[in-house]
């Protein structure tokens, strides 16, 4: 069974800092791995999406990258901001398994407070 | 068009009401699922609808009860429910092949007393 985990639980950075985000997992048979962004009582905001086949996904400050032998994920955000504030959380899609494959894998998130 | 939209926003219902929470995407998809988020916690799959046809029902009680009128429409019906039951119910679609981009609603906050 697929495990994902996520460290730190909690980051808390000054506003104009770099940091990292860390996302694990133990199956290595995975079709792609999403990262998301969730402010408190919304739903989920897909930043990024990296498949099996990539090393990693650009999107503005954001880079994600992936390590699929090593079980490994980051996700690196540039010159943070107050705005950047939020849960972040990965998922893993599974190796296509027919209707399976729709059932993401979500870690449980790191909680990211940057302070203005 | 790249919004899944949830309503109501918040729904408060007795164990013996009889409720639905709707969705709607009209973005072309044709996937569309059902989450159930507790505080604190990951989404956790509840259904997956693929082609208007359910795909995935993951063991969730038969209090809940999901309908795909079409493909821009999800509903949940929601039936004698029990304060475990409270949550924030999540509205999710993608492009139809498992394992594309997943955009979600904002979501239906559920308290049931």
């Amino acid at each position: 069974k697929q495990e994902v985990t996520q460290i730190p639980a909690a980051l808390s950075v000054p506003e104009g800092e770099n940091l990292v985000l860390n996302c694990s997992f133990t199956d290595s048979a995975i079709y792609n791995l999403q990262w998301f962004r969730q402010d408190p009582g919304k739903g989920l905001t897909s930043l990024l999406l990296i498949q099996s086949s990539q090393r990693e996904q650009t999107s503005g400050r954001l880079n994600a990258s992936l390590d699929k032998s090593s079980g490994r994920s980051t996700l690196y955000i540039a010159a943070s901001q107050p705005g950047d504030s939020a849960t972040y959380l990965c998922a893993v899609s599974p190796h296509w398994s027919g209707a399976g494959s729709y059932q993401l894998t979500f870690g449980k998130g790191t909680k990211l407070s940057v302070i203005p | 068009d790249t919004e899944v939209t949830q309503t109501p926003k918040h729904l408060v219902m007795g164990m013996t009401n009889k409720k639905s929470l709707k969705c709607e995407q009209h973005m072309g998809h044709r996937a569309m699922y059902w989450y159930k988020q507790k505080a604190k916690k990951p989404p956790e799959l509840m259904f997956v609808y693929s082609y208007e046809k359910l795909s995935i029902n993951e063991s969730v009680p038969s209090r809940f009860s999901p309908e795909c009128p079409n493909s821009s429409l999800l509903n949940l019906h929601l039936h004698a429910l029990q304060p475990e039951d409270s949550a924030l119910y999540l509205c999710a679609s993608s492009l139809g092949v498992p394992g594309e981009k997943l955009f979600f609603g904002s979501g239906t906050q559920l308290s049931v007393l």
